[in-house]
């Protein structure tokens, strides 16, 4: 139960920006919200993290509702290479996150 | 800096067997989480240790799973008289001794088959 929200698949064309939504109407005030991302077969790989402001890194953006409620993370020119699942989680660590079948985003040239 | 090093990354196993699942961390990391992918589903966390103690193993089945992360060595993940449900990709990753609201960073995993 990975009391997360987030479409099973989303397609981009190489180049667009790729936009992932993710619902946690139900995260707390001390939860964190945690994206990760695993290509294929691979161990997964941390994108970002945030509690309540936006924030960028030089991987993607993490835009968060003002009520918290849900997120988007944002790809800004997704390639081919940014093809994999991604994991929105929330939870007061990074540790204890429970990885539920995320979104499946396709990069199409 | 080598990245998170688990091995073996392919450990075939019979019904039975004990399978040893080694974990180095980062350098310079001093937490460890081990966490299991079954086929066709998520990742669920299995337990969380440092250096010589086990923080939270909640997610850990009762039995025949153990863990430890001695002072000296890599982190163990011990599976006793494997079933062929334990067939799955077991990850780990480490993190630095700021605390728990940082990046993990995983391993390759190792893809246990039993058979």
């Amino acid at each position: 139960d990975a009391k997360t929200t987030q479409p099973p698949s989303m397609d981009c064309a190489e180049g667009r920006a790729a936009n992932l939504p993710c619902n946690h109407s139900t995260i707390s005030g001390n939860e964190y919200v945690y994206w990760y991302r695993q290509i294929h077969s691979q161990g997964p790989q941390y994108i970002i993290h945030g509690l309540k402001n936006n924030e960028t890194n030089e991987m993607a953006s993490l835009i968060i509702t003002e009520d918290r409620k849900s997120s988007t993370l944002i790809l800004p020119h997704a390639t081919l290479r940014d093809t994999a699942v991604y994991y929105c989680n929330r939870g007061g660590s990074n540790y204890k996150l429970t990885f539920g079948k995320g979104t499946l985003l396709t990069v199409n040239p | 800096n080598a990245g998170v090093m688990q091995n073996p990354r392919h450990l075939v196993r019979r019904r039975g067997q004990e399978a040893r699942l080694r974990c180095s961390p980062m350098k310079g990391h001093s937490h460890v989480y081990w966490y299991r992918q079954l086929p066709e589903e998520g990742l669920k966390f299995m337990v969380y240790l440092q250096k010589e103690n086990i923080i939270d193993e909640s997610g850990m089945p009762k039995e025949r799973f153990s863990a430890e992360f001695p002072k000296e060595g890599p982190s163990i993940l011990r599976i006793q008289q494997v079933v062929r449900g334990d067939s799955a990709a077991y990850f780990c990753a480490s993190s630095p001794p700021q605390g728990t609201n940082t990046e993990a960073f995983f391993g390759q995993g190792t893809r246990l088959t039993v058979v």
